[in-house]
């Protein structure tokens, strides 16, 4: 059916609230990643979900970072007492399994003002 | 680590120009490597992939061939369009890891002119 879908779209919000991004990946698929893409950074992996495997977390910049993959199927990914460098769009991919290509979703353009 | 490093933009062509976006990587293993494109406004898309050594990925009239003695995957078109102009990014990825996320470049901006 259809694609991946983000919400909210867009997201403003003050310095040191916190902010909660979602994600619905494509019905069926196992692996879902979420990715950040900033001007000075480029496109960076933050974290991956393997169906009920334990997550891996290594791209989380800092402990402010969290998410959750409820169910093996929506994310939401949890930024916590937000800095003004966490302004960036945050993507989110899905694939059939872990070697399969990843087909993206539009984002969510985060501002923390 | 593994990394990806392509041509700074941004590039300007005019209509029915030859594209060249030079991008080069740097793995220990045997990356399969992707183009992804971003039109303005839209997600990422899969554009093109290549999964091994001497493989040419093609689409839309898009090439890029795995060139392994040269840790390269150049992207080319023989002739634009206006509707090509977007952001294109080189990405990698190892394939013997399940799940491994891409690594990308810092992206190409493409614009085309009539």
């Amino acid at each position: 059916g259809a694609g991946v879908s983000q919400s909210p779209s867009n997201k403003v919000t003050e310095k040191g609230k916190d902010v909660e991004l979602r994600c619905d990946p494509i019905s069926g698929h196992t692996a879902l990643y979420w990715y950040r893409q900033s001007l000075g950074q480029g496109l960076e992996f933050l974290i991956y979900f393997q169906g009920n495997s334990a997550p891996d977390k290594s791209g989380l910049p800092s402990d402010r970072f969290s998410a959750e993959r409820t169910g093996g199927s929506v994310s939401t990914l949890t930024i916590q007492r937000t800095q003004q460098e966490d302004s960036a769009v945050y993507l989110c991919a899905s694939s059939l399994g872990g070697r399969d290509e990843q087909y993206f979703g539009p984002g969510t353009r985060l501002t923390v003002t | 680590g593994d990394s990806v490093t392509q041509m700074e933009g941004p590039v300007t062509l005019s209509e029915e120009a030859f594209l060249t976006i030079n991008c080069t990587y740097t793995a220990t293993g045997y990356p399969s490597l992707f183009w992804y494109v971003q039109y303005p406004g839209e997600g990422l898309q899969l554009l093109l992939k290549a999964t091994k050594a001497d493989d040419k990925g093609s689409n839309k009239g898009f090439e890029a061939t795995y060139r392994k003695e040269t840790t390269s995957f150049h992207l080319e078109k023989g002739s634009v369009q206006v509707s090509d102009s977007a952001v294109y990014f080189c990405a990698l990825s190892d394939p013997g890891q399940a799940g491994t996320a891409l690594i990308f470049g810092k992206g190409t901006t493409l614009s085309v002119s009539s």
